[in-house]
């Protein structure tokens, strides 16, 4: 069954430093999608990035970046320049292809500091 | 661009009582799904559909029924609500290997 794992309830960081935010998923099936979602504080799911499981190359959306290991079976988010705005909720979620269920991981809060 | 709209946004019921959160999207996804959000478990998978007519169950189904008789509703009925049904739901569109789009969220207490 597939499972998704974020170890860090809480995080701090400083305005203009980089952060990595853990994710550790499980599934046996080879085809798979990895994604993080930012929730602030007004309550709305923000999709931020995805990296599939056959992309050779980390993904990267502005100051995101996806730290892909497979054979760890890890999916980092880095955020490079932390802002202000930055604070909220992170959560990583994994959709496998067969039957296609998006699940959840517990959620890291961010914070950060000025 | 209306997206995913759920309705209502906020709502207060008794124990026992019955009601249907809404969900409508317009841009023709065929996955669709609910979550309820409790604090320090995340978003939990209560049901979820792959196009009209299929409805399957998520990590959380029971005390929740849906049904999906068109692409864009997908609506999440609680059958005799409890306190324990309490939450945030969000209901969701799309996915695969893109993005999943998200409604506003339906914040229920019961009471």
């Amino acid at each position: 069954a597939q499972k998704i794992t974020q170890t860090q309830p809480g995080m701090f960081v400083q305005e203009k430093e980089a952060v990595t935010l853990d994710c550790t998923y499980d599934t046996s099936d080879p085809s798979y999608g990895l994604f993080w979602y930012k929730q602030p504080s007004s309550g709305e799911m923000i999709f931020l990035i995805y990296q599939g499981s056959y992309d050779q190359q980390n993904a990267t959306e502005g100051r995101y970046s996806l730290n892909f290991q497979k054979a760890r079976k890890s999916a980092n988010l880095v955020i490079s320049a932390s802002q202000l705005g930055d604070s909220a909720m992170y959560f990583c979620a994994m959709r496998e292809s067969q039957g296609g269920k998006l699940i959840f991981g517990q959620g890291t809060e961010l914070s950060v500091k000025p | 661009n209306a997206g995913v709209t759920q309705t209502p946004k906020f709502q207060v019921l008794k124990t026992g009582q019955s009601m249907t959160l809404q969900c409508a999207q317009d841009m023709n996804h065929e996955y669709m799904s609910w979550y309820r959000q409790d604090p320090g478990m995340g978003l939990r998978l209560i049901h979820y559909s792959v196009g009209a007519g299929i409805t399957d169950q998520g990590e959380v189904p029971n005390g929740y029924n849906v049904s999906r008789s068109t692409t864009e509703d997908f609506p999440l009925r609680l059958l005799s609500a409890a306190p324990s049904q309490t939450s945030v739901y969000f209901c969701a569109a799309g996915g695969g290997n893109t993005e999943a789009f998200f409604g506003q969220g339906t914040r229920l207490t019961v009471v």
